[in-house]
């Protein structure tokens, strides 16, 4: 059973400062890897989707790497500003079309 | 294009009760998936429905069920009510329904079960 899981829980950081959050993943076989932000009490917003044949991909201050073999994807992002502040969910698609996620990493950014 | 769209946004009820929600998604996509978020679970896939018919189904009892109307619209239905169903409930759709698609998420509805 696909078991995804993002390391740390909560992460506060000075505004400025280069991060990268990590989510890993227990079978290899997946189709694609996607980050989500979610605002409290809002729905998810979609940041990046990695399909397994790619190795990142990127948007903005954010860059996602995927390595599928090893189970692992980080989102990394430049220069964090306090409207970074989120929880940030990975989310593997793996048989069918239902997305199995994280429980999120909780991002406070103080300015 | 407007986003995903879900009402009611806020809706209580007590135990016992059913309820109703609805999702409409991004103009044009033909996909919806359905999710229950819960602070001791996280996010937990329920269904999907691609052009009308169910796709894919979680592990979650009977008692919750859905359907797509013909313009992509989608309704779940919660019976019976227990307390452990108060969740903020995520309704997400993609254009054609393929793996490799993008999902786009609604903003929630979150219902408390009292």
């Amino acid at each position: 059973k696909q078991e995804v899981t993002q390391i740390p829980a909560a992460l506060s950081v000075p505004e400025g400062e280069n991060l990268v959050l990590n989510c890993s993943f227990t079978d290899s076989a997946i189709y694609n890897l996607q980050w989500f932000r979610q605002d409290p009490g809002k729905g998810l917003t979609s940041l990046l989707l990695i399909q397994s044949s790619q190795r990142e991909q990127t948007s903005g201050r954010l860059n996602a790497s995927l390595d599928k073999s090893s189970g692992r994807s980080t989102l990394y992002i430049a220069a964090s500003q306090p409207g970074d502040s989120a929880t940030y969910l990975c989310a593997v698609n793996q048989a069918g079309t239902a997305l199995i996620f994280g429980k999120g990493t909780t991002l406070s950014v103080s300015s | 294009k407007a986003g995903v769209t879900q009402t009611p946004r806020y809706l209580i009820k007590t135990r016992g009760q059913q309820v109703t929600l609805s999702c409409s998604p991004i103009s044009g996509h033909r996909s919806v998936s359905w999710y229950q978020q819960t602070p001791g679970q996280g996010l937990q896939f329920l269904f999907e429905y691609f052009s009308e018919t169910q796709r894919n189904k979680g592990n979650f009892p009977g008692r919750f069920s859905g359907r797509q109307f013909s313009n992509s619209r989608s309704e779940m239905n919660v019976s019976t009510l227990e307390l452990g169903d108060s969740a903020l409930y995520l309704c997400a759709s993609r254009a054609s329904g393929s793996r490799a698609d993008t999902q786009y998420f609604g903003p929630g509805t979150r219902l408390t079960v009292l």
